[in-house]
């Protein structure tokens, strides 16, 4: 079975400031993981994606996120937070040859000015 | 490419009613999935369909959800005798192969009163 933990289901940051969301994952059998982004009333938009290539990936509007096997962990960070970042972001694991997206409960991100 | 296209974008109907949802994919896009998304919770996977089958179910979909890709293009999503626990977000993806990310609709928001 595969689950994702995401901590902190509220993060408010200034504008201009670090963004870090943290994700951790349970996967049987090495993991494909997934950063997706939510506006109010819209479908997901995906914004980065890990499939056992390079640890480090970079993502769509500056986001990136670190996949550590030794921690179980795949969090995303922007160095610089930008106000239309406000929304709520979701991290989701798939297992290898099983399509199927679990996903966390999600953290929503507020910018304050 | 349009996007992953649902119909309608809210549907509000009383209990006991049936439902019918419609989802259309990314053009070329062998695979379609189902997702529900409840208040402040992430999205739970229902099933997921390649061309015209169905190749899993989730112990959430019940027997009075009923899913459908006659022609492996677009998939319809029946909820019968609805409930008040059926009011969610419903979610469509779909992706050309397993192992690419899945591009999502913006969703059908079902009410029931």
């Amino acid at each position: 079975a595969q689950s994702v933990t995401q901590l902190g289901s509220h993060v408010s940051v200034s504008e201009g400031a670090l963004v870090l969301l943290r994700c951790n994952y349970s996967s049987s059998v090495p993991p494909y993981l997934f950063w997706y982004v939510q506006y109010p009333n819209q479908g997901l938009q995906l914004l980065l994606k890990y499939t056992s290539a390079a640890t480090l990936v970079k993502g769509i509007n500056g986001f990136e996120a670190e996949f550590k096997k030794s921690e179980t962990s795949f969090h995303l960070t922007k160095p610089s937070a930008h106000m239309s970042d406000a929304a709520e972001y979701f991290c989701a694991v798939s297992e290898r040859g099983n399509e199927k997206l679990t996903f966390g409960t999600g953290t929503r991100l507020t910018i304050i000015p | 490419d349009t996007g992953v296209s649902q119909n309608p974008r809210h549907k509000i109907t009383k209990r006991g009613q049936n439902v019918t949802f419609r989802c259309d994919p990314i053009s070329e896009h062998n695979r379609l999935y189902w997702y529900r998304q409840t208040l402040g919770q992430g999205p739970e996977f229902l099933t997921y369909f390649q061309n015209e089958a169905q190749l899993e179910k989730s112990r959430l979909l019940s027997d009075r959800f009923s899913a459908e890709r006659p022609k492996g293009s677009f998939s319809t999503l029946e909820i019968q005798r609805t409930e008040q626990g059926d009011s969610a977000m419903y979610l469509c993806a779909s992706s050309f192969t397993g192992d690419q990310p899945q591009h999502f609709g913006d969703g059908t928001r079902l009410s029931i009163l």
